[in-house]
């Protein structure tokens, strides 16, 4: 069965510093990887999605996620993080096939930013 | 945005008592979502649509049911609400292109509160 695990439940960085969410796969298939986030009281707002092709993504707001098959990886990145960014994070695979996109989702990480 | 909306945004209701939560949409997507969202769970599929009266069971479907009678609405009710009901409740929805996976859209959420 197909399975997120996000093993950080909670990160805290300092404005400026580089990111790295982690995020771990489980799927027989190439997966359909997506990272979405969360402000507080918001709905879900998508970052990136990789589907295939080059295995660097690139999202908005400056995220990048790498696909890396043999780790079952796909880990968002930022090179230098904004006060803005504090927010939860969740990482989710297409699951089904193309015929419902149903997703799983992660259990999330949530990211506060230091001054 | 993707036009999502919900209702009600919150609600406080007592343990036995029926509650709908409705999602409506203005993007004529196929597909359409609820999900709750319980802390350390991250988001998990309660039920699904994938057309007008067309709908299947998510991973936690216990104690809820669905309908879906327009392109537009996707109802979720709680026949008898209990306390573990208490819960952020998510729509989402998506489209098609091609039979390949497409992202979800988020609604802004329902609080729900089961005393």
């Amino acid at each position: 069965a197909q399975s997120v695990t996000q093993p950080d439940i909670h990160i805290t960085v300092s404005e400026g510093a580089s990111l790295e969410l982690r995020c771990n796969y489980s799927y027989g298939a190439t997966p359909y990887l997506f990272w979405y986030v969360q402000s507080p009281g918001q709905g879900l707002q998508l970052l990136l999605k990789y589907f295939s092709g080059d295995t660097l993504v690139q999202g908005i707001k400056g995220f990048e996620a790498e696909f890396k098959r043999s780790q079952s990886s796909f880990n968002l990145r930022k090179p230098s993080v904004h006060w803005s960014d504090a927010a939860e994070y969740f990482c989710a695979v297409g699951a089904g096939g193309g015929a419902t996109n149903k997703l799983i989702f992660g259990t999330g990480t949530l990211l506060a930013v230091q001054p | 945005d993707a036009g999502i909306t919900q209702s009600p945004r919150h609600k406080v209701t007592e343990t036995g008592t029926p509650v709908t939560l409705r999602c409506h949409q203005t993007e004529n997507h196929r597909y359409m979502y609820w999900y709750r969202q319980d802390p350390g769970h991250g988001l998990r599929l309660i039920h699904y649509s994938y057309g007008v009266k067309d709908t299947d069971k998510g991973e936690v479907s216990d104690g809820y049911s669905v309908s879906r009678s327009k392109t537009e609405d996707f109802l979720l009710t709680l026949e008898s609400a209990t306390s573990s009901q208490t819960s952020v409740y998510f729509c989402a929805i998506s489209g098609t292109s091609g039979g390949s996976y497409n992202e979800q859209f988020f609604g802004p959420g329902t609080r729900l509160t089961v005393l």
